[in-house]
């Protein structure tokens, strides 16, 4: 059974500092990691995908990839109240079908 | 069109009855996905067509559920004698071609509840 494994919160961060969201999957065989966004009542937004292990940034956002550990992450810096959302991770396996984590709903205190 | 666009946007039905939720996906994108989100919870893979193709339905919970691209474009996903566990966001979303690898492009979704 493949799994991918988030903190579902939420996770408070106040507003200007750096939110760290994370997430761990099972299959080794896993091509590509996905960070979705999703306000409440809507439907998921893609932020960022990546690939290879280390970095990637875009803007405020950073995903980083551990593929040893299995562990794939996203920061983002100086958190706005407009980042309050739900934060989805989705693992792409090798029949390109993605996987997805239940989310960690994220809250930016002004 | 600009983007996946899906109909109707809410949907009650009463307990037994049919329904058909329908997915006009970006122009060109030939990977069509259908998911069910329930609340709370991640979206669940229902099925995978590429062009007019039905890959994979290995996530179709029962055989109430049934989808559809006969050309390739428009996708319909049905569901008879709708149970009240059929309540949840029916999720379509696109992709172009050799664009899978860099994630999909999600329609607004169908809020079914069944009462």
């Amino acid at each position: 059974q493949k799994e991918v494994e988030q903190n579902s919160g939420p996770l408070s961060v106040p507003e200007g500092a750096i939110a760290s969201l994370n997430c761990t999957y099972s299959d080794r065989g896993s091509q590509s990691f996905f960070w979705y966004r999703q306000y409440s009542g809507k439907s998921p937004e893609l932020i960022m995908f990546i690939y290879s292990n280390g970095d990637k940034e875009d803007g405020r956002f950073t995903a980083q990839l551990n593929k040893a550990s299995q562990y794939v992450s996203l920061l983002i810096r100086d958190s706005q109240p407009s980042d309050s959302a739900t934060y989805l991770c989705a693992v792409m396996d090798s029949n390109y079908q993605l996987i997805w984590g239940a989310g960690t709903k994220l809250i930016i205190k002004p | 069109g600009a983007g996946v666009s899906q109909s109707p946007r809410y949907k009650v039905a009463k307990r037994g009855q049919d329904v058909a939720l329908r997915c006009d996906p970006i122009s060109g994108h030939v990977s069509l996905f259908w998911y069910q989100q329930a609340l709370g919870q991640g979206p669940e893979f229902l099925t995978y067509f590429q062009n007019e193709a039905q890959l994979d339905k290995s996530g179709l919970p029962s055989d109430r559920f049934f989808a559809e691209r006969p050309e390739g474009s428009v996708s319909t996903l049905k569901i008879q004698r709708t149970q009240q566990e059929d309540s949840a966001v029916y999720l379509c979303a696109s992709s172009s071609p050799g664009g899978v690898v860099y994630g999909y492009t999600f329609g607004s979704g169908t809020r079914l509840t069944v009462v």
